[in-house]
């Protein structure tokens, strides 16, 4: 069974930095793109970034909102996928979910984690 | 960057009633287009991937369809469990981008 499970969401002070943690299990983790998605409360999707896998070089792609300012990155031998958030703004206050892009759908994400909530704060 | 816009944003109907959203995109996304639903407190969930492929395991009663700028999903007979928001994403480009939600509401 696939399961995606985040940690690292917390209360942070404008500017602050955290780091977002996602192990994923049930899956060969190695072979599949991974999503930060984030939905600020009570309003809708936004996609946040994407790291490709080995065999595309790892390269990354970011939303304009928060490129220069926030890092994805993989680590297959753990099964994690992180998302280190600099500088963060008021507007970055979201749950963030991880999300696996799926082999057989061209580019979008099958399966979701349940979520971690960031809170920006003073 | 690519928009997305849904309509209705909200709609209100009843079990049984065939239901149907529409996403238009700001440019042709060709099919790169999905159906995801979510409910409150609960992550989104794929139903409908290049616009019109059926995920494996959801109900028949969910169909899209389009391509290009246009696209729809319809709920052929609504059902309890169905009641949620729904949202379109374009895959075509970076940055991916949402359409801003449609909740289907008693």
């Amino acid at each position: 069974e696939v399961q995606l499970v985040e940690s690292g969401g917390d209360l942070v002070q404008p500017g602050g930095s955290l780091r977002l943690s996602c192990a994923a299990s049930g899956f060969t983790f190695s072979d599949h793109h991974m999503d930060w998605v984030r939905q600020a409360p009570g309003k809708g999707l936004e996609w946040v970034a994407r790291t490709r896998d080995r065999l595309n070089s790892y390269t990354t792609e970011y939303a304009a909102s928060v490129k220069g300012r926030f890092t994805i990155s993989r680590d297959d031998s753990k099964n994690s996928l992180y998302l280190q958030m600099n500088s963060l703004k008021t507007e970055d206050t979201a749950v963030y979910f991880c999300s696996r892009v799926g082999k057989d759908y061209g580019g979008t994400t099958d399966y979701w984690g349940q979520g971690t909530l960031v809170t920006v704060s003073s | 960057d690519i928009q997305m816009t849904q309509s209705p944003s909200t709609l209100s109907a009843s079990v049984g009633d065939r239901v149907t959203i529409t996403c238009r995109a700001s440019q042709s996304v060709s099919s790169w287009l999905a159906w995801f639903q979510q409910k409150p407190g609960k992550a989104p969930k794929l139903l409908i991937y290049k616009a019109s492929g059926l995920v494996s395991g959801v109900p028949s009663r969910f169909s899209g369809s389009g391509s290009g700028t246009e696209f729809t999903l319809i709920i052929g007979s609504l059902q309890p469990d169905d009641f949620a928001t729904y949202y379109c994403q374009q895959y075509d480009s970076y940055p991916l981008t949402f359409g801003g939600g449609t909740k289907v509401e008693i």
